[in-house]
């Protein structure tokens, strides 16, 4: 059982690159979510999913997308990389409100 | 709004000395309430979780909480700390009218000192 799967695990992006920062989860979870943790700011959510093709924002959507085509997959895509954009990506899955988060292992990115 | 307050970023504690890490929050409508361990490099793991009834919810890790609906707190526990407890701990709230994301304080990291 693998759980919540994110890769990958580090990247160095140049200023204005572009990529997608994949997850994906095998526990048939509808709710999916995307947070960014920077130090000392805690965890902030960036989008989220109630569901295949249910897509919504959160707290800090700016230069990023994501999609959700399947049950198991919900990449994130940044568009035009920022140094503002320098962060641990957390994907997070969970299959309703009183279970709780089941979390991947994280995307460390650096923008330069 | 919601709005999730850790009042210490920092707690030393030497090992098997007992530790209390405070969590206040601040909301217009009812909550869940969760504590969440980050270890090194890792994601966050639940701990523990309070949606209803008795006021002192158990954990995973020998750790507990106390719910307090006047004092609007969310305090962790434990007696007795090992080693490898060192981690991040993240208090976060769920509120019941939408349900759709958790509300993250900003953690506090615990250094056991042995």
């Amino acid at each position: 059982n693998a759980g919540v799967t994110q890769t990958p695990k580090f990247r160095i992006l140049k200023i204005g690159q572009s990529m997608t920062l994949q997850c994906t989860q095998d526990m048939n979870h509808n709710y999916m979510y995307w947070y960014r943790q920077d130090p000392g700011m805690g965890l902030k959510l960036i989008y989220y999913s109630v569901g295949a093709g249910i897509t919504d924002k959160g707290e800090v959507p700016n230069g990023y997308n994501v999609s959700r085509s399947t049950t198991e997959d919900f990449p994130l895509r940044l568009e035009l990389a920022a140094p503002s954009q320098t962060s641990v990506y957390f994907c997070a899955s969970s299959p309703g409100w009183t279970y709780g988060y089941t979390f991947g292992s994280g995307t460390r990115l650096t923008v330069v | 709004a919601q709005s999730v307050t850790q009042l210490d970023s920092q707690v030393p504690v030497f090992e098997e000395a007992p530790v209390e890490l405070r969590c206040n929050y601040s909301s217009s409508v009812s909550v869940y309430l969760f504590w969440y361990v980050q270890y090194p490099n890792q994601g966050l793991q639940l701990l523990l979780k309070y949606l209803s009834g008795s006021t002192l919810v158990k954990g995973i890790n020998g750790f507990e909480a106390e719910f307090n609906k006047s004092q609007t707190s969310f305090h962790l526990r434990k007696p007795s700390v090992h080693i490898s407890d060192t981690a991040e701990y993240f208090c976060a709230v769920i509120p019941l009218d939408t349900g759709n994301q958790f509300y993250f304080g900003t953690g506090t990291s615990l250094t056991v000192i042995p």
